[in-house]
């Protein structure tokens, strides 16, 4: 069973610019989630799609979207790139069956905004 | 609010030794969920554990066990005869049921350095 791929797993943009972070999940899960993880803040809650909507978010600026596609298939977006935005963004897969669920997760996209 | 500390920054062990890693959790929620994950150097998180707020039942699996303990609001983790393939950064995570969804809150991670 395939695990959980993210694309790309490294990315340099430059301030201001945008981006866009590719998750694709375990087939048949249909909870996709998103985190930032950095060496300041730690691990942080950015979304959680399912069936294409999204059910949970966390404190984080407009600048952060994502979506979900009909295969479960999901992107993140973040816009007018910050320095502060640098970090690894992992994503998780899930049944989505509640939050007892087990998530799985890829080994990230390392973003460095220069 | 929920909140999750895990104290212990970093532990350095000799293989063989056992280790515990502790930590607490905060949550106003009456039902719950604690996970331990595990992140390799190649950046995903690994599942470990999973123990639900109504189950306080400690178990063992493998090398692996757990004290769960709602008296004390604390969710520690012991790794038995430690190995050097354990060295990674130990995450514990709370996530609630009224969050409906999956949306894990994570303590700032314990890094375990196991030492042939």
């Amino acid at each position: 069973k395939a695990g959980v791929t993210q694309t790309p797993r490294y990315l340099i943009k430059t301030r201001g610019q945008q981006v866009t972070l590719s998750c694709s999940p375990i087939s048949g899960h249909r909870s996709v989630s998103w985190y930032q993880q950095t060496p300041g803040q730690g691990l942080q809650f950015l979304f959680e799609y399912f069936s294409e909507t999204q059910r949970n978010k966390g404190n984080f600026p407009g600048r952060f979207s994502g979506r979900q596609f009909s295969n479960s298939r999901s992107e993140m977006n973040v816009s007018t790139l910050e320095l502060g935005d640098s970090a690894l963004y992992l994503c998780a897969s899930s049944l989505g069956d509640g939050p007892n669920t087990e998530a799985f997760f890829g080994q990230g996209t390392r973003l460095t905004v220069v | 609010a929920q909140k999750v500390t895990q104290a212990q920054t970093e532990i350095s062990v000799v293989e063989k030794e056992d280790v515990t890693l502790d930590c607490v959790y905060e949550t106003r929620d009456t039902t719950y969920y604690l996970f331990w994950y595990k992140q390799p150097p190649s950046g995903e998180l690994v599942f470990l554990i999973r123990r639900n707020s109504f189950d306080e039942q400690n178990e063992i699996s493998g090398r692996y066990s757990w004290n769960f303990q709602k008296s004390t609001s604390s969710f520690n983790f012991t790794i038995t005869a430690s190995q050097v393939v354990d060295s990674a950064v130990y995450f514990c995570a709370l996530s609630e049921l009224g969050n409906y969804g999956q949306n894990f809150v994570f303590g700032p991670g314990t890094r375990l350095s196991v030492l042939p």
